[in-house]
């Protein structure tokens, strides 16, 4: 299997602050023929389904805001939060879907500080 | 939009099946081009995947599972379920159904395993 190693495990950010959540894969996620890094990123807030933020590693979901972006390729990927948002508080997990099974990281559970 | 509801028993006994279905609306799974997958989340753990299935009846299942989980299609009631077999307190989850682009679940059905 694949595995995601998020970096770190938790944080706390000011609201308006920058966040940065890291996610190492074991294995290379670009797939050449098309050029894509097949990465996925997600919130996660209590008592909800996982919401898909980007996938292909940098492309948003529609609807989602903005101050969400994501970057890397290969194993190394980021997502990063700008100007932090009460709402923004959550876990957020990474996943590939390059190879079954599309596993997870463990989660980052991001906080206001 | 598309709409995903899960749909079974909250409370199943060790050694028997856990059986859950997922319903789907705003979208034909028999039309549609993506799989249709279930995740679950145990209690204090991440998301677990697994598997998926297409509209061809074609599964993938997760491999610490096989022989115990079966996913099945009913495209005439858009609809997909989930079988699990023999299940312990270690299947105690929360148990989502998704499109597997990520993009559409369900709410999410917590099922317990217990005497």
């Amino acid at each position: 299997d694949i595995v995601m190693t998020q970096s770190p495990d938790s944080l706390a950010v000011s609201l308006g602050e920058r966040a940065t959540i890291n996610c190492k894969s074991s294995q290379s996620l670009f797939y050449s023929s098309n050029n894509m890094n097949y990465v996925a990123w997600y919130q996660h807030k209590p008592g909800q389904p996982p919401k898909l933020l980007l996938y292909w590693a940098s492309i948003r979901e529609s609807g989602v805001p903005d101050r969400f972006s994501g970057s890397g390729s290969g194993t190394d990927f980021t997502l990063t939060i700008n100007s932090l948002q009460a709402e923004d508080v959550a876990i957020y997990y990474c996943q590939q879907f390059r190879d079954t099974p599309y596993t997870f990281g463990q989660g980052t559970r991001l906080e206001i500080e | 939009q598309v709409y995903l509801q899960e749909s079974g028993p909250g409370l199943v006994k060790p050694s028997e099946t856990l059986s859950l279905t997922c319903n789907v609306s705003g979208a034909s799974i028999k039309s549609d081009v993506y799989y249709w997958s279930w995740i679950r989340q145990r209690p204090g753990k991440g998301l677990e995947y697994i598997g998926h299935i297409y509209k061809t009846g074609s599964t993938y299942y997760r491999p610490s599972l096989r022989g115990r989980v079966t996913i099945s299609v009913d495209t005439s009631k858009n609809q997909f379920s989930l079988r699990l077999t023999s299940v312990t307190v270690a299947d105690t989850a929360i148990y989502y159904c998704a499109r597997a682009k990520g993009d559409f679940w369900g709410q999410g059905t917590l099922v317990k395993v217990s005497a």
